[in-house]
């Protein structure tokens, strides 16, 4: 296992409403990525936090948000759901912003958000 | 056109084949590569970095051509275990990876 813990694994959610999804990354790590990836598709990346600020954005609107906590741990906003945002949302952490030495990412299971 | 493209496959092959997977990237600032693993409703994890000269890991082999901006992974002897989804992955500027859609493998017996 990655030590990487992501909550909650499933959940089914309405167009419009909000959802919080949280990642507790690996113990030393300080920078954790989120990325989205829907069916049949490879992860897209959302944003990544280092050290509480955010440090990148890939192409989600502003309606996407994100933070990191002074342990680390991370949570994904998602506001106005529509039935696209439909995927797994995968939380990764690595130690530094490009994964270490060996560029390594350590992934959480997910959560898998069902959007209807 | 795609960041990174794969053939999605699916490749199905019998137990003991050799397979190969091709990948194109499209940003020659490119700088670090790498082959994931992800298996039916799990988590990606890494399989492989993939370095310039060439790098191998038991029944796995990495190539990188970056004149021709393509990567490729091979393996050799293919188990049951090996049946998954290998994807891609580029790292362009340091702290974004983008990933392939993935290429689909199955070993039969």
């Amino acid at each position: 296992e990655t030590g990487v813990t992501q909550s909650p694994t499933h959940l089914i959610k309405t167009r419009g409403q909000q959802v919080t999804l949280r990642c507790s990354s690996q113990s030393g790590h300080n920078t954790v990525s989120w990325y989205q990836q829907a069916l049949g598709q490879g992860p897209q990346f959302i944003f990544q936090y280092y050290r509480e600020e955010e440090n990148g954005r890939g192409n989600f609107p502003p309606r996407f948000s994100g933070l990191q906590f002074p342990n680390y741990s991370s949570e994904l906003n998602v506001n106005a759901l529509e039935l696209d945002d439909s995927a797994l949302y995968l939380c990764a952490s690595s130690q530094g912003p490009s994964g270490g030495t060996y560029g390594e990412l350590f992934f959480g299971e997910g959560s898998r958000l069902t959007v209807l | 056109r795609k960041e990174v493209e794969q053939d999605p496959g699916p490749f199905n092959v019998p137990e003991g084949a050799t397979v190969a997977f091709n990948c194109t990237y499209s940003n020659s600032a490119s700088q670090s590569f790498f082959w994931y693993r992800q298996d039916c409703r799990k988590e990606p994890k890494l399989l492989m970095s993939v370095y310039s000269s060439g790098n191998e890991d038991g029944r796995f082999t990495a190539q990188l051509n970056r004149a021709s901006q393509y990567i490729s992974l091979l393996i050799r002897d293919s188990k049951l275990s090996d049946s998954a989804t290998y994807l891609c992955v580029v790292n362009i500027r340091g702290n974004k990876l983008v990933f392939g859609a993935g290429t689909i493998l199955r070993v039969k017996s």
